[in-house]
């Protein structure tokens, strides 16, 4: 069965860290673009960041470009997200999601169950 | 970074309708439009991609049109189970964007 599960999430204090994980089955993880997207409470869908299959490029919405890092370990099948300096904006349900194809760079048709950070002191 | 803007924000229909729900880009995306259901609690469902291709296990009754800016989403007769929130997503820009959403409910 093709599988996300995201883990890490938590209560954090403003100006915090975390990292969240993105653990793949069921699918060649090494060659598939992989996606995170966060929802806050109640709102829509925000799209965060992308990497490519092989880890080597990234991009990164403007609200958190240079506070979040995106990355993965193909040989552990596991997606990273690096969320630094955080603030009470940043919280949200955050999923993990792969792309629908290897040929493709989006169309995200595998989603995680979503995994809760809350930025409060 | 490109917009999306979704109309109309809400939409009150009965089961059995037609549903038309609109997605405008600030700049063409060509045909790198999907669309995206989601239900409360749930994780978004890929309905659309590339503007007019259902993805796998999706009805014939979701259907999307448009190239450019301007995309509709189709549900020609609505059942029960279709009432949930619908998003746009490009990935024409390096950074993809979502559309805000329309929420499509039970009159």
């Amino acid at each position: 069965e093709v599988q996300l599960v995201e883990s890490g999430g938590g209560l954090v204090q403003p100006g915090g860290s975390l990292r969240l994980s993105c653990a793949a089955s069921g699918f060649t993880f090494s060659s598939y673009w992989m996606h995170w997207v966060r929802q806050a409470p109640g709102k829509g869908l925000v799209w965060i960041s992308r990497i490519t299959s092989d880890g080597s490029s990234t991009s990164y919405a403007d609200s958190v470009k240079g506070r979040f890092t995106m990355s993965r370990d193909n040989a552990k099948n596991t997606l990273y997200l690096q969320m630094n300096s955080l603030s009470a904006e940043d919280t949200a349900v955050y999923y993990c999601a792969r792309v629908m194809t290897t040929a493709t760079t989006g169309n995200l048709n595998i989603w995680g169950q979503g995994t809760m950070v809350t930025v409060s002191s | 970074e490109i917009v999306l803007t979704q109309s109309p924000a809400t939409l009150s229909l009965s089961p059995g309708e037609r549903a038309t729900l609109s997605c405008r880009a600030s700049q063409s995306v060509s045909s790198y439009l999907a669309w995206y259901q989601q239900k409360p609690g749930q994780a978004p469902r890929l309905l659309i991609y590339d503007a007019s291709n259902r993805a796998t296990g999706i009805p014939a009754r979701f259907s999307g049109s448009g190239s450019g800016t301007d995309f509709t989403l189709t549900i020609s007769s609505l059942e029960p189970e279709d009432f949930a929130v619908y998003y746009c997503q490009q990935r024409s820009d390096w950074q993809n964007t979502f559309g805000q959403g329309t929420k499509l409910e039970i009159k």
